[in-house]
């Protein structure tokens, strides 16, 4: 579970500023999937990006935000003129394997997002 | 009506005693997974199942497909089992999770 980096741990924004939120996967995993959990609601997806590809961001909103996974480096989750409703927890998680195969997704520790 | 219900929102217990926590859901599954989130926010994956029953340590797991439905049981309690447990989906169609809304557990010495 500690092999998803997640940073940063905290994040303050004002609202309007950017938000980059960094994501690196364990060690040969090549799938990461974005959730969020907005204060005192459930977890809920947002994409599901494998090297290079998004392969599922139904779950994404459809205006501000972005992500992508290159093939070197580390996912990234994007949120452009971030708003006090983006204010959430933002969890990483990566497995192996990805939809035609079962398999464990391990989360990241998450992003705490705080807009001001 | 939410895809993964779970049930129920909070329980406490005191130490020693077993938990059970339930988990319905109303989409076609490849997996349900049980998740840890512990007070400072963490996630640990605890489960991935998709028949029958798992055990790990205190901590089982089971699922019945026809009537879809999951249960997690602690047995012999402990305070640091003190946490949200969650279900989640992961759909037929993909890899997403579909979550329920959790459970707090509190258990208490």
């Amino acid at each position: 579970n500690a092999g998803v980096m997640q940073n940063p741990r905290h994040l303050v924004r004002r609202r309007g500023q950017e938000a980059r939120l960094r994501c690196s996967p364990m060690k040969g995993h090549s799938h990461v999937y974005w959730y969020r959990q907005l204060p005192e609601e459930g977890l809920k997806f947002m994409v599901y990006l494998q090297k290079e590809n998004i392969i599922d961001e139904s779950g994404m909103p459809k205006e501000r935000f972005s992500a992508e996974f290159p093939k070197e480096g580390p996912s990234i989750l994007r949120i452009q003129q971030v708003v006090r409703g983006d204010s959430a927890a933002y969890f990483c998680a990566s497995s192996l394997q990805g939809a035609l195969v079962k398999n464990i997704q391990y989360f990241g520790a998450g992003t705490r997002l705080s807009v001001l | 009506k939410n895809e993964v219900e779970q049930s129920p929102q909070n329980l406490t217990a005191q130490e020693g005693e077993f938990i059970t926590i339930n988990c319905s859901y109303s989409v076609g599954i490849s997996a349900l997974h049980w998740l840890q989130q512990h007070p400072g926010g963490g996630i640990v994956s605890l489960f991935m199942l998709s028949s029958g029953k798992k055990k790990h340590g205190r901590l089982i797991a089971t699922i019945n497909i026809q009537e879809k439905h999951s249960s997690l049981h602690i047995t012999a309690s402990h305070p640091r089992d003190s946490a949200v447990y969650i279900c989640a989906a992961e759909e037929t169609s993909g890899s997403r999770l579909t979550f329920g809304e959790g459970t707090q557990l509190t258990v208490n010495p």
